[in-house]
């Protein structure tokens, strides 16, 4: 099986302007969580997904927003970019219901400059 | 009460050597409780994991340890190899709201 895959895996942007990223998840996986991932605060929870609807969010401003659609690929969505929100971007993928197993895509590299 | 407590921040371990990476929490509610490892340059990769009824689980060389009673769990590898050189983090999750509580990792060197 393939594992999850994520879209671009690097990038780099401007203050201000906004991105999106993209999460393909483990054929078969109905749930897809994002975290951000920084040197100074570790694995932050952003949100999961679950057949289409927001399940969780963690504390993270309006400007991150997400969606999954019906084949469980999953997007977020950041706006108004910050030098702040320069980090690892990971995502990560179960099976349905719990989340108990999460496995995790090799990141988007987000550089905001 | 969050929170999970990761200690040390960094460890250093002779090969063959047991490396052993401890983790607290405070929320009783938390039910799940997950090891990850992390190379550079990948995503967090689940190593083992345990739930709160079972106070040890061994996977090969990788062992967690579980103490319910004062809210501690631990990973232990044994025979450690310089290819175990990484990032551990621990984690909990309650099974009501599906999110992962992260540990601030161990950066974890093994020594040839």
């Amino acid at each position: 099986k393939a594992g999850v895959t994520q879209t671009p895996r690097y990038l780099i942007k401007t203050r201000g302007q906004q991105v999106t990223l993209s999460c393909s998840p483990i054929s078969g996986h109905r749930s897809v969580s994002w975290y951000q991932q920084t040197p100074g605060q570790g694995l932050q929870f952003l949100f999961e997904y679950f057949s289409e609807t927001q399940r969780n969010k963690g504390n993270f401003p309006g400007r991150f927003s997400g969606r999954q659609f019906s084949n469980s690929r999953s997007e977020m969505n950041v706006s108004t970019l910050e030098l702040g929100d320069s980090a690892l971007y990971l995502c990560a993928s179960s099976v349905s219901g719990s989340s108990y197993e999460q496995y995790f895509g090799p990141g988007t590299r987000l550089t905001v400059t | 009460q969050q929170q999970v407590k990761q200690s040390p921040q960094s460890l250093i371990v002779q090969k063959g050597g047991i490396s052993i990476i401890n983790c607290a929490y405070e929320n009783t509610a938390f039910d799940y409780f997950p090891w990850y490892q992390q190379f550079p340059g990948k995503g967090p990769a689940l190593l083992i994991a345990i739930r709160p009824d079972v106070s040890e689980k061994k996977e090969g060389r990788f062992t967690i340890s579980f103490n319910k009673s004062a809210k501690q769990f631990s990973l232990h590898i044994m025979d450690s190899q310089p290819g175990d050189s990484a990032t551990y983090f621990c984690a909990a999750l309650m099974d009501s709201n599906y999110q992962l509580i992260w540990g601030a990792g161990t950066k974890l060197i093994i020594k040839p």
